[in-house]
């Protein structure tokens, strides 16, 4: 069946540093791929998508390339702030009933001042 | 407007109390979630209403029950829980189609007593 496998956290990094966050995927078909961002307390905000093949989503200073040949969707930012402190969910979804989500993990970030 | 809304957003019962969730949506979507999340792991599907139809239920014991009124609306009706049931309790919704994200309400922390 489908799966998502992140790297496990938590990743903590200082202010302004680079981020790369691992995410890849097992599927059958072609799906559409999905970074979720939930900050302590709350649910979770979809970050950004993409929905084939070497299209870049990107949002908020976040990136991430659908790459097929590597069944990857990596998570990428040039400069963190503290505020980007949360769990990281990657996510991948067919156009089939449901529209369902399976979700990697997650990765806890941690940013210090 | 992409926002989810779900009441309350805390609630404590006891193993022998009736309660409900409530969960609505102004976006028009036409599909909507129950997800349960514990601490540290990432949501999993409970049930999926397409079109106000139950299409979806992931072999979730009956003590919780759903229910969508309309299009906007989707209710938890929770009865007889066990203190494992504690968790957090959250919402989605999606317009259906392909890559079609969803979009996630704040949640509701049940604790179970």
């Amino acid at each position: 069946g489908d799966s998502v496998t992140q790297m496990e956290g938590p990743v903590t990094l200082s202010e302004e540093a680079c981020l790369t966050i691992n995410c890849t995927y097992t599927a059958t078909g072609y799906p559409s791929l999905f970074w979720y961002v939930q900050y302590p307390g709350e649910g979770l905000q979809l970050l950004l998508k993409a929905t084939k093949a070497d299209d870049k989503g990107s949002n908020k200073g976040f990136e991430a390339t659908y790459r097929k040949e590597t069944t990857s969707f990596h998570l990428e930012k040039g400069s963190v702030q503290v505020s980007d402190s949360a769990v990281y969910f990657c996510a991948l979804s067919y156009n089939n009933a449901g529209n369902m989500l399976t979700f990697g993990g997650g990765t806890r970030l941690m940013v210090k001042p | 407007d992409t926002e989810v809304t779900q009441t309350p957003k805390h609630l404590v019962m006891g193993m022998t109390n009736k309660k409900s969730l409530k969960c609505e949506q102004h976006m028009g979507h036409r599909a909507m979630y129950w997800y349960k999340q514990k601490a540290k792991k990432p949501p999993e599907l409970m049930f999926v209403y397409s079109y106000e139809k139950l299409s979806i239920n992931e072999s979730v014991p009956s003590r919780f029950s759903p229910e969508c009124p309309n299009s906007s609306l989707l209710n938890l009706h929770l009865h007889a829980l066990q203190p494992e049931d504690s968790a957090l309790y959250l919402c989605a919704s999606s317009q259906g189609g392909t890559g079609r994200e969803q979009y996630f309400g704040p949640g509701t922390r049940l604790t179970v007593t």
